[in-house]
């Protein structure tokens, strides 16, 4: 079965600051996405990487897929208030379903 | 394009009853998942449908059935419902996948999802 496992749980910080969220396996993924959801709604798709070692900026967010894929982080730099959220990474190997991780609970304060 | 439709987006069932979900996936994507969000379990995979055909399952119990129509629609049943079914439903559809197929489908788009209550 695979699993992924994110950290921290859960980051409160201010607004300005820098952060990063990571997420782990000890499976090979076959690509791997981040979501962003608010509460009652549906996760937001971010970015989705499939090259180990692929990095990806989408504004002040940076993800970074592990040379063996099967790990990836996500920066923020100059956290905002409408960062927060829940940010969610998932993960698919060959031929199988999505797996997600337990969520990082990300709150900025302004 | 139209985004993932859910409907409906909110519930209230009594214990026993049955319930059935609706999800309309973004046109031309002829993958769709379900999900089930609680605040202590997180997002967990209950079924996945590809060309009306289930192609995997999660660990769920027989009370949770799905189907998929000709037109990629989706439905999900749940019968008997029981107050721990309470959670955020999501249903997922996929593009076809890049590379070696449909079987590498590589993103999956989110609909509001249905809230739903047992009491």
């Amino acid at each position: 079965t695979q699993l992924l496992e994110q950290s921290p749980q859960f980051l409160s910080i201010q607004e300005g600051e820098n952060l990063t969220v990571y997420c782990n396996s000890s499976s090979v993924f076959s690509s791997l996405q981040w979501y962003r959801q608010e509460p009652g709604e549906g996760p937001v798709l971010l970015v989705t990487v499939v090259t180990g070692g692929e990095v990806k900026k989408l504004k002040r967010l940076t993800f970074q897929f592990g040379d063996a894929r099967k790990d990836s982080s996500l920066h923020i730099t100059a956290a905002q208030p409408g960062d927060t959220g829940l940010y969610l990474c998932a993960g698919r190997g060959y031929g199988q379903n999505f797996v997600f991780g337990p969520g990082t609970r990300l709150s900025v304060l302004p | 394009k139209a985004g993932v439709t859910q409907t409906p987006r909110y519930l209230i069932k009594t214990r026993g009853q049955q319930v059935t979900l609706s999800c309309s996936p973004i046109s031309g994507h002829r993958s769709v998942s379900w999900y089930q969000q609680t605040p202590g379990q997180g997002l967990q995979f209950l079924f996945e449908y590809f060309s009306e055909t289930q192609r995997n399952k999660g660990n769920f119990p027989g009370r949770f059935s799905g189907r998929q129509f000709s037109n990629s629609r989706s439905e999900m049943n749940v019968s008997t419902l029981e107050l721990g079914d309470s959670a955020l439903y999501l249903c997922a559809s996929s593009p076809p996948g890049r590379g070696q197929g449909a079987l590498l489908n590589t993103e999956a788009f989110f609909g509001q999802g249905t809230r739903l209550t047992v009491v």
